[in-house]
């Protein structure tokens, strides 16, 4: 299971962007990687995923350098209700066991 | 939101009494999930099933068993409840017809606060 790294939290502004990086050396090559959302009191939320490059959708932004042992979720002109912890998540294809870790918990003040 | 219930949702027990945990699915999706959550620690997984009567160890699976008998059901089960597993339980859906399901969408459910005395 490749194991990831990620700041234990971040505090913004309303407005910001917000880049939260997630360290993944030992990546394998089949591995994807995926975030979460999760307020307080309710399950994760789905947020982006992606293998390589960069993915843009309607919330956030992922982006993948080449040797892909990183990844920097982006999220644009950030509100207070972006208040939330944030999970980077890679997993081996053929092991079921994917684990959230700890999270990166992301402050936005008014 | 996906049609996922858990139930109860706040349960208060004594240490060495047996709980068990519903999850319920609306959505006929293969994978359910279940994971607990502590602070400092994030979402863990503890048993997850492929189909019914399919079922796997995760990563934190000492002093809890689980069933499915049914695709809309999962149960986790604390044959004999410590202070330890005091925590929010969470189950989770997916997609998918193979190993790579763990890399679709999981949703998850509202949680349940357990708490053993």
């Amino acid at each position: 299971l490749a194991k990831t790294t990620q700041p234990i939290s971040m505090d913004s502004y309303e407005g910001q962007e917000v880049n939260i990086t997630c360290s993944h050396n030992n990546i394998a090559t089949n591995d994807y990687i995926t975030w979460y959302q999760q307020f307080p009191s309710q399950g994760p939320r789905f947020i982006i995923q992606g293998y390589k490059t960069k993915v843009t959708n309607e919330v956030a932004s992922l982006f993948i350098p080449a040797d892909r042992k990183s990844s920097t979720l982006s999220l644009p002109r950030v509100s207070l209700s972006d208040t939330a912890v944030y999970y980077c998540l890679v997993g081996i294809s053929n092991d079921y066991k994917l684990s959230f870790g700890a999270g990166t918990t992301v402050t936005v003040r008014a | 939101d996906a049609g996922i219930t858990q139930s109860p949702r706040h349960k208060v027990t004594e240490t060495g009494t047996p709980v068990t945990l519903r999850c319920h699915q609306t959505e006929n999706h293969r994978y359910m999930y279940w994971y607990r959550q502590d602070p400092g620690h994030g979402l863990r997984l503890i048993h997850y099933s492929y189909g019914v009567k399919d079922t796997d160890k995760g990563e934190v699976s000492d002093g809890y068993s689980v069933s499915r008998s049914k695709t809309e059901d999962f149960l986790l089960t604390l044959e004999s409840a410590t202070s330890s597993q005091t925590s929010v339980y969470f189950c989770a859906i997916s997609e998918g017809t193979s190993g790579r399901a763990l890399y679709n969408e999981q949703f998850f459910g509202p949680g349940t606060r357990l708490t053993v005395l």
